[in-house]
Order: structure tokens, then C-alpha cells, then sequence
């Protein structure tokens, strides 16, 4: 079983439609826990943090529930920009703290 | 600002032949890694360096060997590719211990080995 779980998609949307990524994890000792961007053939690029109280950022909202050990990500009014895989990260605390990498979620917004 | 710069972008490589992959980062970082990426699966660590001097293996050593050349540079080498070693490489750097939030990734390099 993988240490962090994702529906790969894709999900097709169209524009301004409201759009909703899974992940669970795993390892008891993740402390620290993030969605990651990465457009096509290019380099995995922070999106935002996920705190315990849930946050947001303009249209994109993250929630973390440790008991359940599942984070979401929701995008509300999905532009065509949004198009990308989206990576959940989980980081494990230890004598070195470890990033785990999801396989992503893949998301295509159409017209 | 380059951040993470790393060489070369694309590669073929004949089963058995021998490379090395470069990376250097130019924000005074003291941690640097390599990461594969493979279809279906997240980035997997293979080689890390705390700081200038020291490395350490990853998920994924097998294959690979790593030098810290200095605080700038950590290169990649396969000495004898294997079809297996097919995968998109990063290499990444963060000041301190591998946090989520302060890791940058550089472009990556495609590597095929026929």
C-alpha cells in the first residue's frame, strides 16, 4: 500500500465549476502536510500549506483531518490556468524528516 | 534568479553506459536531493545531503552514487543504466531539513535508457 493514496483522475471540469482532490495517508508521525502543483513536464511547485484548522487561499481551500488521516484540497471556480496534476505531501518527522510525494491528481478544466 | 539549475534536460542513454546528472543551486542552501519520478508514482527519494560534506542514501539508492562536490553542487551518476533507470529526475534544495514549504525543484531531467 502506498504512504500517500490519490485519485490519479483525471477529472474533466469545466470553467467555474467547483472541483475536489482526496488524499489519505498513512504514517502515524506525519507532522507536516502540503499540496504541491506540477504542470505538464515541468517541476512540482508548492501550492499551499495545509494547517489543522483548514485554510484558504483566494479559491482554494485545504483541509486536514488527522484522525482520519485525509487531507482535501477544493478549487472553486475552476480557470482553464487551473489545468495541472495536483501532488499531496505528507512530511514525516524522524532523525531526518521525510517528504512523501502522492502520484498526483490529474485536473483539466475546459471551456 | 536561477534557484535550482540542473543538466542535462533530456538524455538517451544505451543500456550499460555511464552518466552523470548536475545540479546547482544558487540560494545558499544546505540541504540538496535527488528525486525520481515515475508514471503512477510520487517522487521517490534517492540520495540526499544534509549539508556540504555528507550524504546520505534515500527510498531508491540502487544504481545511483551522489557527490557533494561543495555547498552549490550535487550530481547524479549511474554508472551502468539500466532500462529501469528510465525516469524524469529532480534535483531540489531546501536551507534546512526537507520541509514541504521551503524545498525548490529544479527543471528536471528526462533520461531514457534503451
Amino acid at each position: 500500500r502506498k504512504e500517500v493514496e490519490q485519485d490519479p483522475g483525471p477529472f474533466n471540469v469545466p470553467e467555474g465549476a467547483t472541483v475536489a482532490f482526496n488524499c489519505t495517508y498513512s504514517n502515524s508521525a506525519s507532522q507536516s502536510f502540503f499540496w504541491y502543483r506540477q504542470d505538464c513536464r515541468k517541476e512540482p511547485k508548492l501550492l499551499m500549506s495545509v494547517y489543522s484548522s483548514g485554510n484558504e487561499d483566494g479559491r482554494f481551500t485545504a483541509q486536514l483531518n488527522r484522525a482520519s488521516q485525509y487531507i482535501s484540497l477544493l478549487i472553486r471556480d475552476s480557470k482553464l490556468s487551473d489545468s495541472a496534476t495536483y501532488l499531496c505531501v505528507v512530511e514525516v518527522s524522524g532523525g531526518y524528516n521525510k517528504l512523501i510525494f502522492g502520484a498526483g491528481t490529474r485536473l483539466a478544466v475546459h471551456p | 534568479n536561477a534557484g535550482v539549475t540542473q543538466t542535462p534536460k533530456f538524455q538517451v542513454l544505451k543500456t550499460g553506459q555511464s552518466m552523470t546528472l548536475q545540479c546547482a543551486q544558487d540560494m545558499n542552501h544546505n540541504s540538496m536531493y535527488w528525486y525520481r519520478q515515475d508514471p503512477g508514482m510520487g517522487l521517490r527519494l534517492i540520495y540526499y545531503s544534509a549539508s556540504e560534506g555528507t550524504t546520505d542514501k534515500g527510498e531508491v539508492p540502487n544504481g545511483y552514487n551522489v557527490s557533494r562536490l561543495n555547498k552549490r553542487e550535487f550530481s547524479l551518476r549511474l554508472e551502468s543504466a539500466a532500462p529501469s533507470q528510465t525516469s524524469v529526475y529532480f534535483c531540489a534544495s531546501s536551507y534546512g531539513q526537507s520541509s514541504g514549504n521551503t524545498i525548490y525543484f529544479g527543471e528536471g531531467s528526462w533520461l531514457t535508457v534503451v
